[in-house]
């Protein structure tokens, strides 16, 4: 069975670009989760779908990112225009939908931004 | 104050020699307790699963939570040097909607030296 992944696996742009991510659930799984982990901090948490409806995002940093999982299948997160903060790893995961809360990760996309 | 501390290390330890790995958190919604191993440049691996306060073995490893220390740790026996990685350690609250958000801890580095 595949993993989660994850494309590009790296990126580099400039301040003011827009950057698109995506990932790709393992197949099945209803539950998709984004994160980010910026350097020296945590992993945090982002925003988590269930099938192609946002049940939280209540970690989204501010307007400039947009999530959406057209389907239910794989989803794309998109930093419209990106700063330099914006800079860290972003994780996808994703679970199955019968209470458990086992989260398989991807292996994250690096962005950076100049 | 963030919700879950864990020292960063670097912890450096011999092979076969026992590890203990552990972090403690403010919020006492958290019911689900999570271990994760992350390789360098690559997503984080989920090792154990924790529900409430108890222990649970497997293999090599063995995770305790006391809910009411607020505090989880994590033993590997017989470490090896392949065994070496980040550990993060992870909590969840009421699952909603077959899964929630993930609270990380920093991570603690790990080194397994021959």
């Amino acid at each position: 069975e595949a993993g989660v992944t994850q494309f590009p696996s790296h990126s580099v742009i400039e301040k003011g670009q827009t950057v698109t991510l995506r990932c790709d659930p393992i197949s099945g799984h209803d539950n998709l989760y984004w994160y980010r982990r910026v350097m020296g901090k945590e992993i945090k948490f982002l925003l988590h779908f269930v099938k192609e409806s946002k049940q939280d995002e209540s970690g989204m940093p501010n307007n400039r990112f947009l999530a959406e999982r057209t389907g239910g299948t794989y989803s794309t997160l998109k930093v419209q225009p990106a700063e330099l903060e914006d800079s860290g790893v972003y994780f996808c995961a994703s679970s199955q939908d019968w209470g458990s809360d086992t989260q398989y990760f991807g292996p994250g996309t690096r962005l950076t931004v100049l | 104050q963030k919700e879950v501390e864990q020292d960063p290390g670097p912890l450096s330890v011999p092979e076969g020699a026992i590890v203990s790995l552990n972090c403690t958190y403010s919020n006492s919604a958290f019911q689900y307790f999570m271990w994760y191993r992350q390789y360098s440049r690559k997503g984080p691996e989920l090792l154990m699963y924790t529900y409430s306060s108890g222990n649970k073995e497997d293999g090599r490893f063995t995770a305790q939570v006391d809910k009411s220390s607020k505090y989880i740790s994590l033993f590997i026996r017989d470490s090896q040097p392949s065994d070496s990685a980040t550990y993060l350690c992870a909590m969840s609250g009421v699952l909603t909607g077959g899964g929630n958000k993930l609270t990380f801890g920093t991570g603690t580095q790990l080194k397994v030296e021959l």
